[in-house]
């Protein structure tokens, strides 16, 4: 069946550090890969995704993602993290052949002045 | 350009009532509609989602239900709520398969 797994339940990192956050997905055919944030009590908002093509995408607020194949990952970075970063990221896998969009447990990110 | 809104924001509700969560989408047609439910540390749980106008499939058996009586219209409800129902629900909505999905405030549920 098709998984996606965030290893980190949560990560805290120095603001102005590099941050990144894993994901690895069970699925058998190429996916779709998606990168979501999450502040406190609100919806989710897209950072980037993969369809095809360039396997490292870019994608708003300065975050960017790298499609693996061979290690089924799509982990999230950013160079720079910013104190307003801290929130709830989640990793998905849009399911070809269906209508279904699978996520993560999602990462909790903690930024510290 | 595409907006989606679900409401309301926030519910409190004693065990065994009813309970009513409503979403719309404008700005496009025929959207695929889902209903996911968050708890924390267990991310986003699938619960119904829509093709088409009547046509729900359910994810995971459970005390609710949900219909789509109108093309941007998704309803998700219950006839008697229990504890267990409290949680963030987050209605979403994409153009088709395989594409970007968008999701709604979300609604606050408390069960009391």
């Amino acid at each position: 069946a098709q998984s996606v797994t965030q290893p980190d339940i949560h990560i805290t990192v120095s603001e102005g550090a590099s941050l990144e956050l894993r994901c690895n997905y069970s699925y058998g055919a190429t996916p779709y890969l998606f990168w979501y944030v999450q502040s406190p009590g609100q919806g989710l908002q897209l950072l980037l995704k993969y369809f095809s093509g360039d396997t490292l995408v870019q994608g708003i607020k300065g975050f960017e993602a790298e499609f693996k194949r061979s290690q089924s990952s799509f982990n999230l970075r950013k160079p720079s993290v910013h104190w307003s970063d801290a929130a709830e990221y989640f990793c998905a896998v849009g399911v070809a052949g269906g209508f279904k969009t699978i996520f993560g447990a999602g990462t909790r990110l903690f930024v510290k002045a | 350009s595409q907006t989606i809104h679900q409401w309301p924001a926030t519910l409190v509700q004693p065990v065994g009532s009813p309970l009513s969560l409503e979403c719309t989408v404008e700005g496009t047609s025929n959207p695929n509609l889902y209903w996911y439910r968050q708890a924390a540390g267990r991310g986003l749980q699938l619960l119904f989602y829509s093709v088409g106008i009547g046509q729900i499939s359910s994810e995971v058996p459970q005390n609710l239900s949900a219909s789509r009586p109108q093309d941007r219209q998704f309803i998700l409800s219950s006839k008697k709520l229990l504890l267990s129902d409290s949680g963030f629900y987050l209605c979403a909505w994409t153009s088709g398969y395989g594409n970007t999905i968008y999701f709604g405030e979300g609604s606050w549920l408390t069960v009391v």
